[in-house]
């Protein structure tokens, strides 16, 4: 079975510009969370989408935004682009509560 | 805010040994996860404690819950290179809705 796959692995941007990222979950999952992973703040959470509701946002400014499809693909944005935005970013998918994620492969963004 | 503290932050042992990984929280969690990642790549679920004081084995990795579901720790034994990576715990948020609060991650080297 497919696992969740991320598109795409490798984005480098400019400051100021904005950024949309991809997340195909393992299908029947209708959970999707995204977080970002720097070696200096280790994995953060950004937020959780279930059947299409957010139900869950980390302390990210607004900058960070994501919506989730009807067939639970989500997409996460970042606007206005800045250098610490560089990260790797996680989307991972579970069937429902209590379950364990699977991850994607990630998107590596750097911002120059 | 909800933090979790893993121990040691850097292990480099030769293969064979065994190790201990510890995660510590001052905050209770409803269930508590295991993930291994290895670089350029997201992590990888290990294993889901849920009990108070459960102990959980997955081959040479033995996993315990502390009994007040704050703490937990992993268990190696006889490392092999292949144990190699970033071993993460994961809290699932007590608050509601699914989301996981990472530990600061190990990250083991086992040597031949």
């Amino acid at each position: 079975k497919a696992g969740v796959t991320q598109t795409p692995r490798y984005l480098i941007k400019t400051r100021g510009q904005q950024v949309t990222l991809s997340c195909s979950p393992i299908s029947g999952h209708r959970s999707v969370s995204w977080y970002q992973q720097t070696p200096g703040q280790g994995l953060q959470f950004l937020f959780e989408y279930f059947s299409e509701t957010q139900r869950n946002k980390g302390n990210f400014p607004g900058r960070f935004s994501g919506r989730q499809f009807s067939n639970s693909r989500s997409e996460m944005n970042v606007s206005t682009l800045e250098l610490g935005d560089s990260a790797l970013y996680l989307c991972a998918s579970s069937p429902r509560e209590g379950y364990g994620y699977t991850f994607g492969s990630g998107t590596r963004l750097t911002v120059v | 805010t909800q933090l979790l503290e893993q121990s040691p932050q850097f292990l480099s042992i030769q293969e064979g040994e065994n190790l201990t990984v510890y995660c510590n929280s001052s905050s209770v969690f409803s269930s508590l996860q295991w993930y291994r990642q290895e670089p350029g790549e997201g992590p990888v679920l290990l294993v889901t404690v849920v009990t108070g004081g459960e102990v959980k084995k997955l081959k040479r990795l033995t996993f315990q819950f502390g009994d007040a579901r704050k703490d937990s720790s992993l268990h190696i034994t006889a490392a092999q290179p292949g144990d190699t990576g970033l071993y993460l715990c994961a809290g699932v948020s007590n608050t509601g809705f699914q989301k996981l609060v990472f530990g600061t991650g190990t990250r083991l080297l086992v040597s031949p």
